[in-house]
């Protein structure tokens, strides 16, 4: 099974701040790879798809980039709806596996 | 609307069975490949299964293999997860997700699964 690494685990950041998150995967996965953010209680949701692609309705301030096994999600302005979990998930195997998720917390 | 409700969940004891649905409506179902993916309180995603549009293909995680079967019922627009011999670490919320070129698009709001005696 591919494995999926997320760095760093939890991570502070404040209103405006540039923030990135890395996901490296134990094999080439090309560029199949997606990042989804879930709030407490709630369902994850899309925000980028194959690695780089922003699904629709995502705000513009989300992007990704990578490919191979080294990935990153990067938040270019924090807003304050963003502080929530962010995880990766691979689909270059149908089975599929995430990240151990990214918690963004309010600095 | 695009919607995945699931049901089914509830508390169950250890080495019992539980059926979980997940019923799909604004979309063509039988279009589409399905995944089940869950959540442990407080832990993070862990993807199950996964079946094709017709349900000839499925895939497990090792976690669940041969105790766990995904089915579909394509005229009912339903996605089933049939759980036997449970687990304490089966406790989880229960989502059941469309796939969409590999990501997964659409998600149920999820039923939580408890199991304990």
């Amino acid at each position: 099974d591919i494995q999926m690494t997320q760095s760093p685990s939890s991570l502070s950041a404040s209103v405006g701040d540039r923030v990135t998150i890395t996901c490296r995967a134990s094999q080439s996965i090309s560029t199949y790879l997606n990042w989804y953010q879930q709030k407490p209680g709630k369902a994850p949701k899309v925000l980028i798809y194959a690695a780089y692609s922003l699904q629709s309705g995502v705000p513009s301030r989300f992007s990704g980039s990578g490919s191979g096994t080294d990935f990153t999600l990067t938040i270019s302005s924090l807003q304050p709806e963003d502080f929530a979990t962010y995880y990766c998930q691979q689909s270059y195997s149908s089975l599929y596996t995430f990240g151990q998720g990214t918690k963004l917390e309010i600095k | 609307e695009v919607q995945l409700v699931e049901s089914g969940g509830g508390l169950v004891q250890p080495g019992g069975s539980l059926r979980l649905s997940c019923a799909a409506s604004g979309f063509t179902f039988r279009s589409d490949e399905m995944n089940w993916v869950r959540q442990a309180p407080g832990k993070g995603l862990e993807w199950i299964s996964y079946i094709t549009s017709s349900g000839n293909t499925i895939y497990y995680a090792d976690s669940v293999k041969g105790r766990f079967t995904i089915s579909r019922d394509n005229a009912k627009n339903s996605l089933f997860l049939q759980m036997n011999s449970l687990r304490a670490e089966d406790t989880a919320v229960y989502y059941c997700a469309r796939v969409w070129m590999g990501y997964m698009d659409v998600w149920g709001k999820g039923t939580t699964v408890t199991v304990s005696s």
